[in-house]
């Protein structure tokens, strides 16, 4: 596709429930960037991979997420046993390599618990 | 460590009235720094950015911003506000190529007829 594609674009959780989100960025993008934006707030940086490999991942918030990417290519991002506070749009970027500076976004997932 | 602010978390703007969104950042390093633009349900659109080259950046849509060391800001402005440029601006920053995007809290643009 012509740009980063997120599914599902709305989930709803009920507490407990664990969930997952897809990611399908660029085709041939190495770099793949993890945010989550809660309620009028800025984006904030989960977790960061180059080809299939994890180099960042302290913003996740608790060891209830777990992202992979398995084959450098599309990611998941799995939240287990979901709390209200996991409320938020979940946003997806990747760039060509990791020289650039450019980081292109998906249109996000947005997660409610209830 | 990296952060910014953003002053004014909603700014209302007459048509054809400038536009002025205020970013300041704190970085160890020389800043990279960004604009980026999000419309209602989408993601995040890059307006402009600056990496080190001409201070005064232009982007789409008619915005630039200006690289202000000594006053550590990025402010974006365009001359003439239109009825599209009704958005959420944020303003982001890093440290190095392809390392993680701070931004701040976002500046919510109305544009009044």
């Amino acid at each position: 596709g012509a740009g980063v594609s997120q599914s599902p674009r709305y989930k709803v959780a009920k507490r407990g429930q664990d969930v997952a989100l897809r990611c399908d960025p660029i085709s041939g993008h190495v770099s793949l960037f993890w945010y989550q934006q809660a309620l009028g707030q800025g984006p904030e940086f989960l977790t960061y991979f180059q080809n299939e490999a994890q180099l960042d991942k302290s913003g996740l918030p608790s060891d209830r997420f777990f992202a992979e990417r398995p084959e450098g290519s599309v990611s998941t991002l799995k939240i287990q046993r979901t709390q209200q506070e996991d409320s938020a749009v979940y946003l997806c970027a990747s760039s060509f390599d990791p020289s650039s500076y450019e980081q292109y976004f998906g249109p996000g997932t947005r997660l409610t618990v209830t | 460590a990296q952060s910014v602010t953003q002053l004014g978390s909603h700014v209302s703007v007459s048509e054809g009235a400038l536009v002025l969104l205020r970013c300041n950042y704190s970085s160890s390093v020389p800043p990279y720094l960004f604009w980026y633009v999000q419309y209602p349900n989408q993601g995040l659109q890059l307006l402009l950015k600056y990496t080190s080259a001409a201070t005064l950046v232009k982007g789409i849509n008619g915005f630039e911003a200006e690289f202000k060391k000594s006053e550590t800001s990025f402010h974006l402005t365009k001359p003439s506000a239109h009825m599209s440029d009704a958005a959420e601006y944020f303003c982001a920053v890093t440290e190095a190529a392809g390392n993680k995007l701070t931004f701040g809290g976002g500046t919510r643009v109305l544009v009044k007829p």
